[in-house]
């Protein structure tokens, strides 16, 4: 699976738009992006992912290039409770359908 | 209705114990994994199963012991337990494993071994 590289932390106002970056220049074509977020030392939570179009959820809005070289995850209106770590992942089942997770950027959702 | 289900929540045991995490899916789904996340946060598969059988298996110890009695269910039993196993374990699971087959996980188990 290709590397993917995030902030380390950012912060948000509640109540503003969350637009978390993402990199993945080595994204091959058939690698997915996937979103997930850790609120807390809880399970992941699955976010929403795409191939090459742009999508949407009722969790949040992914916009990929149009190279996939990068992508942005797009929490619209940001509340205390989106306050978690947010992983990015190329992903690409082929032979073994593994996450692979790297440290993730800290999302601060702030009064 | 949990979805991805695990016992116990909490484990605190000693050194050199065996034990036991059992993971349920109540969502149909072929195909089941366990990972770890240690103290440092790093979240890494290591085991996963489809349809009952071992799919993945990352250079793990023999001393864990992935158990799937059937497609619903994967277990996870620990041998001789070091300081070092101390951490959450998240199961998970998916449909199938494709690359749109998302997966789903659980509110994981946090070891502690004393």
């Amino acid at each position: 699976d290709a590397k993917t590289t995030q902030p380390t932390s950012m912060d948000c106002a509640e109540g503003r738009a969350a637009n978390l970056p993402c990199n993945h220049s080595t994204i091959s074509g058939n690698e997915y992006v996937y979103w997930y977020r850790q609120i807390h030392s809880q399970g992941p939570q699955y976010i929403i992912h795409g191939l090459k179009n742009n999508e949407t959820n009722e969790m949040a809005s992914l916009i990929i290039t149009e190279d996939r070289k990068s992508s942005t995850l797009i929490l619209p209106h940001a509340t205390l409770r989106d306050t978690a770590v947010y992983y990015c992942i190329a992903y690409n089942t082929g032979t073994a359908s593994k996450l692979t997770f790297g440290t993730g950027t800290r999302l601060q959702v702030t009064l | 209705d949990t979805a991805v289900s695990q016992t116990p929540k909490y484990l605190v045991t000693q050194m050199g114990n065996d034990k036991s995490i059992k993971c349920e899916q109540n969502l149909g789904h072929d195909t089941m994994y366990w990972y770890k996340q240690d103290s440092k946060k790093f979240l890494k598969i290591m085991f996963s199963y489809n349809n009952k059988e071992l799919i993945i298996n990352e250079t793990v110890p023999n001393r864990f012991s992935p158990k799937s009695p059937d497609k619903a269910h994967l277990n996870l039993h620990i041998n001789s337990l070091e300081l070092g196993d101390s951490a959450v374990y998240f199961c998970a699971s998916s449909q199938g494993v494709t690359s749109t087959d998302t997966q789903y996980f659980g509110p994981g188990t946090r070891l502690t071994v004393l």
